[in-house]
């Protein structure tokens, strides 16, 4: 069983457009959210990450919005640009555990020039 | 930096072969994990480990064994390798139990399996 639901599989923006890719879960005892960004012939890399207590994080052009109650989270890339290609997933994590990730199916974004 | 090393990016095998994919991490990191990523399933935890020989399964552990001997040194091994094991094969290493702390990755071994 999927612990994390990543949508959408696949999505094309032009260039300055602004993609979202949507992520939901139901263990509510996850308490870490870090999204990857994986490039071809490489290994995911931390993006950003998000806690249950705080609405919304944003570094640089990335944005995580969380919805607690609705136990959805999401990435916006604003002002996307052709670098950003790439297949990103999102995760979840209970701290007590020892790191033990669950990782979404992964969204492949391409950015068209 | 850490740096996560898989010492083979690609490797073909028969089926039946028994297989090692070796993976060092430079950081002195406590946690290393296998993941399998497949087209459409994301990443699948294989096996886990928080310290020298102990280890705990994931998510899919069967058909798979690991090998913590040293801190830095996490084995997977693939006792008779099928060809349901051909995969994009990812180690990862994470700084300590229970602080959330983010996985660092290694940059993949895609084995076939023949």
């Amino acid at each position: 069983q999927q612990q994390v639901k990543q949508s959408p599989q696949s999505l094309i923006v032009q260039k300055g457009g602004i993609p979202i890719i949507n992520c939901a879960y139901e263990n509510t005892a996850f308490d870490y959210f870090p999204w990857y960004q994986q490039f071809p012939g490489k290994g995911p890399a931390l993006l950003i990450a998000i806690r249950p207590d705080v609405s919304e994080k944003k570094e640089g052009r990335f944005t995580i919005s969380f919805n607690k109650s609705a136990k959805q989270f999401s990435l916006h890339i604003m002002d996307s640009q052709p670098g950003d290609s790439a297949t990103y997933f999102c995760a979840a994590s209970i701290g007590n555990t020892g790191n033990q990730f669950y990782f979404g199916t992964g969204t492949s974004l391409t950015v068209i020039p | 930096d850490v740096k996560v090393t898989q010492s083979s990016r690609y490797l073909v095998k028969r089926t039946g072969e028994k297989v090692f994919l070796e993976c060092v991490q430079d950081m002195d990191h406590e946690n290393m994990f296998w993941y399998r990523q497949d087209p459409g399933l994301g990443l699948r935890l294989i096996y886990f480990s928080y310290d020298v020989k102990m280890k705990e399964k994931g998510d899919i552990p069967e058909g798979y064994s690991v090998s913590r001997e040293k801190k830095e040194r996490f084995s997977l091994i693939l006792e008779s390798a099928s060809t349901n094991q051909t995969s994009m094969y990812l180690c990862a290493s994470s700084p300590m139990k229970g602080s959330n702390s983010p996985l660092h990755f290694g940059n993949g071994t895609r084995l076939t399996v023949t």
